[in-house]
């Protein structure tokens, strides 16, 4: 798989449903972020999980990271309408900071349902 | 929420013409990226810039591309002569050491259609 390659590509439950969403990469990370874009929209930061932390919470927001596995998961509980959006993670390799090229994979796209 | 700012929202340039991108980075930020996402493609990292001089490229940031930070605030991007496949959101990206533990904001984006 490319690194940072998300599954499932596309995912659409109920409103109120948990929606879960997954990472794989390929090479050793600084850290992982996920982003949330809105059709034709910019990149808003959801949240930042290091490669020494196992688990990360955030509102309705939770993700985990397991680098032994190399991938993530972004759980996002009870959904509503306004989460229907693409949802990318894309990590950050080991390198200097200030370059921190980040990968991001091809996405998920979450639709709920009303 | 910190915001980096991008102009313009969209820009319609003929084939060939110069184009030029700009972003506010947050004000504290002192490392910018540019990245760029081809219409239903992934989001993919073009340049960073830090202290004035270019950090990383990536092999699409080729002799065509340049940027620059003209008045210490701004921070742009330059096609000098745009072919179709330049037709992307451009994002501007900025981060700070230490800051929101190391998070980087992405603008809203400028939508380019090279026609």
């Amino acid at each position: 798989s490319q690194q940072g390659e998300e599954d499932p590509q596309a995912l659409s439950i109920q409103e109120g449903e948990n929606a879960t969403m997954n990472c794989s990469y390929k090479t050793s990370i600084n850290n992982l972020q996920w982003y949330r874009q809105n059709s034709g929209r910019g990149l808003v930061h959801l949240i930042l999980i290091r490669s020494n932390e196992r688990e990360k919470h955030s509102g309705r927001l939770r993700v985990t990271l397991d680098t032994s596995k190399k991938s993530s998961s972004l759980l996002i509980t009870a959904s509503r309408a306004a989460d229907t959006a693409s949802y990318f993670c894309a990590t950050d390799g080991l390198a200097n900071f200030g370059n921190e090229k980040l990968t991001f994979g091809t996405g998920t796209r979450l639709t709920i349902i009303p | 929420e910190p915001e980096v700012t991008q102009t313009p929202s969209h820009q319609v340039t003929q084939m060939g013409q110069e184009v030029i991108l700009r972003c506010v980075p947050i004000s504290n930020h002192l490392y910018f990226y540019w990245y760029r996402q081809i219409l239903g493609q992934k989001v993919e990292f073009l340049v960073s810039f830090y202290n004035n001089e270019i950090s990383e490229k990536s092999e699409i940031f080729d002799d065509q591309f340049s940027v620059e930070r003209p008045d210490g605030s701004n921070f742009t991007l330059k096609i000098r002569s745009t072919k179709l496949e330049d037709s992307a959101m451009y994002f501007c990206a900025t981060v700070s050491p230490g800051v929101d533990g190391n998070t980087i904001y992405f603008g809203e984006g400028s939508w380019l259609t090279v026609v």
